[in-house]
């Protein structure tokens, strides 16, 4: 079946250190990969996503490539800020039988000044 | 502003009684979603319509009943829950037939229940 791997938390980084949360995926054909974030006390928000192979998703100073051969969606950031404390979920969207997100379990960081 | 507002951001509410969440979204979107946020848990999906037609119930016990009038609007009507039910219940919308739409989320409703 489809399903959503993404490294356990938490993750406790200073201020400007380099990031990466590692997701794997598993999935029939060829699904749109997705990061979410969620700030304390909010809902989920989009934080990039990418819909092919070699696609890389950015935004905020966040990437991620889409690695169809290891089936992987890693976040990374090169410098993180006390801001980027929250929980990032891995999602992918299926592009068959109504479209459904599949959610990793969140891994939460932790960013200190 | 997220464009999919829920309300209330907090209810409290013992076993007996009855109670409505609600959601609105002012994006334009044909699917409307409901899901449950507990902690240490995966984040659940409890029910999905699109275009109004219920399309997915996740074995959801009966005493969560989905309602959706149109496609703007998302209620979920709560009756006799249990302590184990307190959890963030997220509502979530998208265009429904696009592959790479992203979901659009509120900022939920904190749901304790005594």
């Amino acid at each position: 079946g489809n399903s959503v791997t993404q490294m356990e938390g938490p993750v406790t980084l200073s201020e400007e250190a380099f990031l990466t949360i590692n997701c794997t995926y598993t999935a029939t054909g060829y699904p749109s990969l997705f990061w979410y974030v969620q700030y304390p006390g909010e809902g989920l928000q989009l934080l990039l996503k990418a819909t092919k192979a070699d696609d890389k998703g950015s935004n905020k100073g966040f990437e991620a490539t889409y690695r169809k051969e290891t089936t992987s969606f890693h976040l990374e950031k090169g410098s993180v800020q006390v801001s980027d404390s929250a929980v990032y979920f891995c999602a992918l969207r299926r592009n068959t039988g109504g479209f459904k997100t599949i959610f990793g379990a969140g891994t939460r960081l932790f960013v200190k000044a | 502003e997220t464009g999919v507002t829920q309300t209330p951001r907090h209810l409290v509410m013992g076993m007996t009684n009855k109670k409505s969440l609600k959601c609105e979204q002012h994006l334009g979107h044909n699917a409307m979603y409901w899901y449950k946020q507990s902690a240490k848990k995966p984040l659940e999906l409890m029910f999905v319509y699109n275009f109004k037609e219920q399309t997915e119930n996740n074995s959801v016990p009966s005493r969560f009943s989905p309602e959706c009038p149109n496609s703007s609007h998302l209620f979920l009507h709560l009756h006799t829950l249990q302590p184990e039910d307190s959890a963030l219940y997220l509502c979530a919308s998208s265009h429904q037939g696009e592959d790479n739409s992203p979901l659009h989320f509120g900022n939920g409703t904190r749901l304790t229940v005594t």
